[in-house]
Parts: structure tokens; C-alpha cells; sequence
């Protein structure tokens, strides 16, 4: 059973200050690591996407894949208050037409 | 930007009753999902559908469900003989090519009454 674990939160972070989301993931063999982002009563929005070991930034987000901790995180940078949402990790299998492992993601607060 | 869409936003349907929620894929996407969230839950993977046939499916995907690609454009799920714990947003979504991003549309909001 392929597991994606997240702290549902809410976790709360001031406007302007760096928001770090983490995600552990059980099944070793996961090959693609991605972040949505929610809002609440919509559908996941596709954030980031990571493949390989390290950092990948794009704007103000950075992704971290450690695939020897099986752990990624979403780094936010310059917290805005549109920033306020659920975010969530899914991983994706031996690749195929592998469906996603949600995580039951991490509600984000940012405080104006 | 190309997206997915679904029809209807919203359906409600008496127990029992047949539905069929639909989906138009980004245009030169090859692979196409099927997710569904019970409300305040977590989402959760339904099928996978590649090349005309379905490559995988989760234990939720059992006998009441299926899935179709009439023609070039649509691809549906239908569920057959509903319960009221199919109330749900189900979710589709494509990608270009295996293990590429996901992309998800707004989503059928179901109702089972």
C-alpha cells in the first residue's frame, strides 16, 4: 500500500516570510514527485514537479527531492496571502500510466 | 493555455441511477486519469487509460464503474447503479506522456440522493 504522508496543519506563516511544506513518501521505488495546490472547493493546480535529487526552483517555490529519505518539500518564498490554500504532495509509481498517490495535503495559512 | 474540461459542474442523481460524467483531454495528451475526493478526504486515484485500454486501475475501480473514449476528443466514467457514497468530486485529468504532470480540470461535483 503506497503511502504519502503530510501534516494536515493549518500551518501559519506571516506575509513575507518563507513557508516550508514537507512530504514523506513509503513506496522506494517512486519515480516522479509533484506539488498542487488547492483551494477550497477546486481542483488541484499542478505547482511544481521534481524528478531527480536536489533543488529545483521556479519563482518563488522550490522543490527538494531526497529520495534516500524518501522526503520532498515545497519551499515559499515572499509568502503571499493568495498563497493561502491546501497544498498537496503526490507521488507517481514505476511510471506507465501510473496513477498519483495524494497526500492528504497541508493547509496553508498566510497571516497579512 | 490548453485545459482540461468536464461536464456538468454538478450532478445529482437518485440512488440506483446510472451516471455518466465527462471529460475533454488537452488535445495531444496520450494518457488520461480518472480521480475522485469524497469532501474533507484526501484525493484519490480511480484509472489510468492509455491507448485505448485501461493500464491501471485502484480497488475503488470495481464492477460498478467503466470507462470510455467514444471518439477522438471525449473520455468518460460511468457508474452504474449508484450509492450514496459515490457523493464525491471526481476529477479528470491527462498528461503528455508517462510520468509527465497531470493536469486536472474543475471537476464533477456528484451528488447521490
Amino acid at each position: 500500500q503506497k503511502e504519502v504522508e503530510q501534516n494536515s496543519g493549518p500551518l501559519s506563516v506571516p506575509e513575507g516570510a518563507i513557508a516550508s511544506l514537507n512530504c514523506t513518501y513509503s513506496d522506494r521505488v517512486s519515480q516522479s514527485f509533484f506539488w498542487y495546490r488547492q483551494y477550497s472547493g477546486k481542483s488541484p493546480e499542478l505547482i511544481m514537479s521534481i524528478y531527480s535529487n536536489g533543488d529545483k526552483e521556479d519563482g518563488r517555490f522550490t522543490a527538494q527531492l531526497n529520495k534516500a529519505s524518501q522526503y520532498v518539500s515545497l519551499l515559499i518564498r515572499d509568502s503571499q496571502p493568495s498563497d493561502s490554500a491546501t497544498y498537496l504532495c503526490a507521488v507517481e509509481g514505476r511510471g506507465g500510466a501510473d496513477g498519483l498517490t495524494f497526500g492528504k495535503g497541508t493547509h496553508l495559512i498566510i497571516q497579512p | 493555455e490548453p485545459e482540461v474540461t468536464q461536464t456538468p459542474s454538478h450532478q445529482v442523481t437518485q440512488m440506483g441511477q446510472e451516471v455518466i460524467l465527462r471529460c475533454v483531454p488537452i488535445s495531444n495528451h496520450l494518457y488520461f486519469y480518472w480521480y475522485r475526493q469524497i469532501l474533507g478526504q484526501k484525493v484519490e486515484f480511480l484509472v489510468s487509460f492509455y491507448n485505448n485500454e485501461i493500464s491501471e486501475k485502484s480497488e475503488i475501480f470495481d464492477d460498478q464503474f467503466s470507462v470510455e473514449r467514444p471518439d477522438g476528443s471525449n473520455f468518460t466514467l460511468k457508474i452504474r447503479s449508484t450509492k450514496l457514497e459515490d457523493s464525491a468530486m471526481y476529477f479528470c485529468a491527462s498528461g503528455a506522456n508517462s510520468n509527465q504532470p497531470q493536469h486536472f480540470g474543475d471537476g464533477t461535483r456528484l451528488s447521490i440522493l
